[in-house]
């Protein structure tokens, strides 16, 4: 079974602070996404890596920055915390078969509840 | 990607398959019909996915229309855990870049002792 695992599953920061959120998969997943989930908003995509040192931005990638620098490991950053990144955040991650992305299911982490005071 | 419909609510008894119905009939020939669902405080779960065939795995069934509008999937021995928010989407079997999912309200299903 793929295995997708989220450092923490709640988490309480203060405004201004760095925060890092770790995930690691251990399926040798090329992909690897982060999302956060709001009530009412639906699952948003933050930022998307297919390959070690590799990212793209997703579509709310203001205020965080991510780090792949091995293949298991996709770290997502807030780099200064505020009260609007209280979210539910989300790790995935897929298979890449050649360039077809799309069509691979994504596995998703338990989540890390997020409170920013 | 093709927009889903879904009930917004089932209910099942345990021990019965639960059928939840799904319908995408904008759907265009290369995009999957895909099936995950959250359970309460856990993230999504990947279930089954299809392009034209009906598909089987060893948690459900999935069963498309010929016409590809419509899918159902099947949960063949319901249990209590399987209470959860279930969606349907379609998807691209290919793509470059960003390649985020997009969930919409999906059907809450509530299996009933």
């Amino acid at each position: 079974d793929v295995k997708v695992t989220q450092s923490s599953r709640y988490l309480v920061k203060r405004t201004g602070e760095k925060v890092f959120l770790e995930c690691v998969q251990d399926m040798d997943h090329e992909n690897m996404f982060w999302y956060r989930q709001d009530p009412g908003l639906g699952l948003r995509l933050i930022y998307f890596s297919y390959d070690v040192k590799m990212k793209e931005k997703g579509d709310i990638p203001e205020g965080y920055s991510v780090s792949r620098e091995k293949k298991e490991r996709f770290s997502l950053i807030l780099e200064s915390a505020s009260t609007n990144q209280t979210s539910m955040y989300l790790c995935a991650s897929s298979l890449l078969v050649g360039e077809r992305i799309g069509n691979q299911p994504q596995h998703f982490g338990d989540g890390t509840r997020l409170s920013i005071l | 990607d093709a927009k889903t419909t879904q009930p917004t609510s089932m209910d099942c008894a345990e021990g019965r398959a639960a059928n939840l119905p799904c319908n995408h009939s904008t759907i265009s020939g290369n995009e999957y019909v895909y099936w995950y669902r959250q359970i309460h405080s856990q993230g999504p779960q990947y279930i089954i996915h299809g392009l034209k065939n009906n598909e089987t795995n060893e948690m459900a069934s999935l069963i498309i229309t010929e016409d590809r509008k419509s899918s159902t999937l099947i949960l063949p021995h319901a249990t209590l855990r399987d209470t959860a928010v279930y969606y349907c989407i379609v998807r691209l079997s290919s793509g470059g870049g960003a390649d985020g999912l997009t969930f919409g309200k999906g059907t809450h299903l509530i299996i009933q002792p």
